[in-house]
């Protein structure tokens, strides 16, 4: 168990809903980070938030939004779904702002299924 | 900004040392190299850390040479739970604190 936890673990929506997900990062770790990964594919990266603050972004879409909140905990919003957008949405914590020299610790994701 | 590449899949058979490399040519020079793996469905788990030469823990060495454009991940006398996938991560440059991760290589192993 990383210490990271993502709610929920599934998502069956429709096309052109939104989601919502969330992630609560280890205790003490003040950084979020966001990950997609789609059928087979790589890990790309969304985007940081560190103590509430967005610290790098990445190519994430204009559709998606998040934010970290006073107690840590961060969320993911997924709105106007396509087909595409199904995948697995990862969350990781670590302790400081700028995740290099440091451990990412991920939780064990959200799976999305776009109908 | 170049991508950080891995070999797709590397196949090997129980018993064996493993090695994957990794290419960041565009490695920032403060920047930390990092190796996960990942099983299906789960999320990725820390293998092994190093910024430059040689590192060693209980699982895994990592070998970074001098111009550390390039790691290579040693997995020594592999078992079958080692069948994953192995990622490495570094930063995206200097002016930035992405953390882009690598393209990944598929290890099997046989019996």
């Amino acid at each position: 168990d990383s210490g990271v936890t993502q709610t929920p673990k599934h998502l069956i929506t429709a096309t052109g809903q939104r989601v919502t997900l969330r992630c609560s990062p280890r205790s003490g770790d003040l950084s979020v980070y966001w990950y997609q990964q789609s059928l087979d594919q790589g890990l790309q990266f969304l985007i940081q938030y560190y103590n509430g603050e967005e610290r790098a972004k990445g190519n994430i879409l204009e559709r998606f939004s998040a934010q970290q909140f006073p107690d840590l905990h961060s969320e993911l919003n997924l709105s106007s779904l396509e087909l595409g957008d199904s995948a697995l949405y990862f969350c990781a914590s670590s302790v400081g702002p700028r995740g290099r020299g440091e451990k990412l610790f991920f939780g064990s994701g959200t799976q999305l299924s776009v109908l | 900004l170049a991508k950080t590449t891995q070999p797709i899949s590397m196949d090997s058979y129980e018993g064996q040392e493993v090695n994957i490399t990794c290419s960041h040519n565009n490695i920032a020079t403060n920047d930390y190299i990092t190796w996960y793996q990942q099983f299906p469905s789960q999320g990725p788990r820390f293998i092994i850390q190093g910024y430059k030469t040689k590192v060693t823990n209980e699982v895994a060495s990592l070998f970074i040479p001098a111009d550390r454009k390039s790691s290579t991940l040693s997995l020594p006398r592999v078992s079958l739970s080692d069948t994953a996938v192995y990622y490495c991560l570094v930063g995206e440059g200097d002016n930035t604190d992405k953390l882009i991760f690598g393209t990944g290589t598929r290890l099997q192993v046989f019996p």
